[in-house]
């Protein structure tokens, strides 16, 4: 049973269209990321947050955006989709001790026509 | 770029034998993680060993690491067809540790094939 709530599942999008794939986690995690990660690929971090209002860029450069107003939500927004943003975009939490490993959401299949 | 790199790329067994899986990762670390992926779907945390720790059984999970070697290998035993999926090692560098950063570096995978 997730804990961390990834909508929509799938989205089939136009390309210039603004898009925004929400994530938001129910255990009070401090630590939040974005992945990006094409079929069976490897996971690259375009973002990511130790707590509200800190949000850091990851290892890949990303025309993508986020936000954590709250600890709960960490959405990501694309200002203007295109078709090389076409890929799968992976959400997970952490309490970031280091005891315990990250929990992922089922991500979001994004389509850009 | 990823620190982790698992071997092989791709493994096809039979229902009942025996699946092997190895990382290999470059920099000192604080702890090493592997994780399943089903196809289209999140990753799952599988196991969590530290760096001062050789071994560790999670049911039909057994992880060693090395540190020596900077390895580590994940072995599924009596494999059934569910354990179909990609398997991703995680390394926790000890590069990123401090001030409250936690960033797990994750290898390109293992896809396993369990055919019944």
């Amino acid at each position: 049973e997730a804990d961390i709530y990834q909508t929509p599942r799938y989205l089939v999008i136009g390309t210039g269209k603004k898009i925004t794939l929400e994530c938001s986690q129910t255990m009070g995690h401090d630590k939040m990321y974005w992945y990006q990660q094409d079929p069976g690929m490897e996971l690259h971090l375009i973002h990511y947050s130790y707590g509200v209002n800190s949000t850091e860029k990851g290892d890949l450069s990303s025309e993508s955006t986020v936000s954590r107003i709250r600890t709960e939500h960490f959405p990501l927004t694309l200002e203007s989709a295109r078709p090389s943003h076409t890929s799968q975009y992976l959400c997970a939490s952490s309490e970031g001790t280091g005891v315990h490993g990250y929990t992922f959401g089922s991500g979001t299949r994004l389509t850009v026509v | 770029s990823q620190q982790g790199e698992e071997d092989p790329q791709a493994l096809s067994i039979q229902e009942g034998e025996n699946a092997t899986m190895n990382c290999s990762y470059k920099t000192s670390i604080n702890n090493l993680q592997w994780y399943r992926q089903n196809s289209g779907r999140g990753l799952v945390h599988l196991i969590l060993i530290r760096s001062n720790e050789r071994e560790k059984h999670s049911g039909r999970l057994r992880v060693t690491l090395d540190t020596s070697k900077k390895s580590s290998s994940l072995l599924i035993t009596a494999s059934r067809a569910a354990d179909t999926a990609s398997y991703f090692c995680a390394t926790d560098p000890q590069a990123y540790s401090g001030a409250g950063s936690y960033q797990l570096t994750f290898g390109k995978g293992t896809k396993l094939s369990v055919i019944p």
